[in-house]
């Protein structure tokens, strides 16, 4: 079965440098959720989008910005990096149903990030 | 979102039932239980969820006790790569709700 895509699964930056990082959701999946991990922590939910719209926000810095595409896929652009933003980052998905009392969010494998 | 209490940590030898319990005793009518794991550095991944009954399928049981006051995940016959963190979420479904991840329970299976 598909499952979510994320690109690129590694990537060292420098500080003060910008980033992008792409998420392809599972076919007919229309809602897309960021998280972070930083080191030994759990995963923290950064924001979330539903047919395109940002739905929900968490802890998202001001300097990370995302947004869902007409294909559904999904960009995280992280700009000025400082060295705390180091983390695995995950994409996960959650399908169309016909009534949305239950959403299962299935998870991509992560980009793991390394700001120098 | 109700929170959950699960404990730190847990060992189960190879091949038998690991049993996993959280606290969920602040939960509301129409909150689910969720459970996921995360393998080392993995995308967390779904195992179950169930809203007052017992669910099962092909990964684990869900036990909900019949005050929806806590459940327990059963993994009938566990293996080493059953090895994880374990979260238990309880979520209010509606559009796009996040997952709050508490600290989970670390599973050691032994062989």
């Amino acid at each position: 079965a598909a499952g979510v895509i994320q690109s690129p699964r590694h990537l060292i930056k420098e500080k003060r440098e910008t980033a992008t990082l792409k998420c392809y959701p599972i076919p007919r999946h229309d809602t897309v959720y960021w998280y972070q991990q930083g080191p030994g922590q759990d995963p923290q939910f950064l924001i979330s989008f539903y047919e395109k719209m940002q739905s929900d926000k968490g802890s998202i810095p001001d300097r990370f910005s995302a947004q869902q595409f007409s294909d559904y896929h999904s960009e995280l652009n992280m700009s000025s990096l400082e060295l705390g933003d180091s983390a695995l980052y995950f994409c996960a998905s959650s399908p169309l149903t016909a009534w949305r009392a239950e959403e299962t969010q299935y998870f991509g494998p992560g980009t793991r990030l390394l700001v120098l | 979102d109700a929170k959950t209490t699960q404990p730190t940590s847990m060992d189960c030898a190879e091949g038998r039932a690991a049993n996993l319990p959280c606290n969920h005793s602040t939960i509301s009518g129409n909150e689910y239980v969720y459970w996921y794991r995360q393998i080392h550095s993995q995308g967390p991944q779904y195992i179950i969820h169930g809203l007052k009954n017992n669910e099962t399928n092909e990964m684990a049981s869900l036990i909900i006790t019949e005050d929806r006051k806590s459940s327990t995940l059963i993994l009938p016959h566990a293996t080493l790569r059953d090895t994880a963190v374990y979260y238990c979420i309880v979520l209010l479904s509606g559009s796009a709700r996040q997952l709050t991840f508490g600290s989970g329970t670390q599973l050691t299976v032994l062989p």
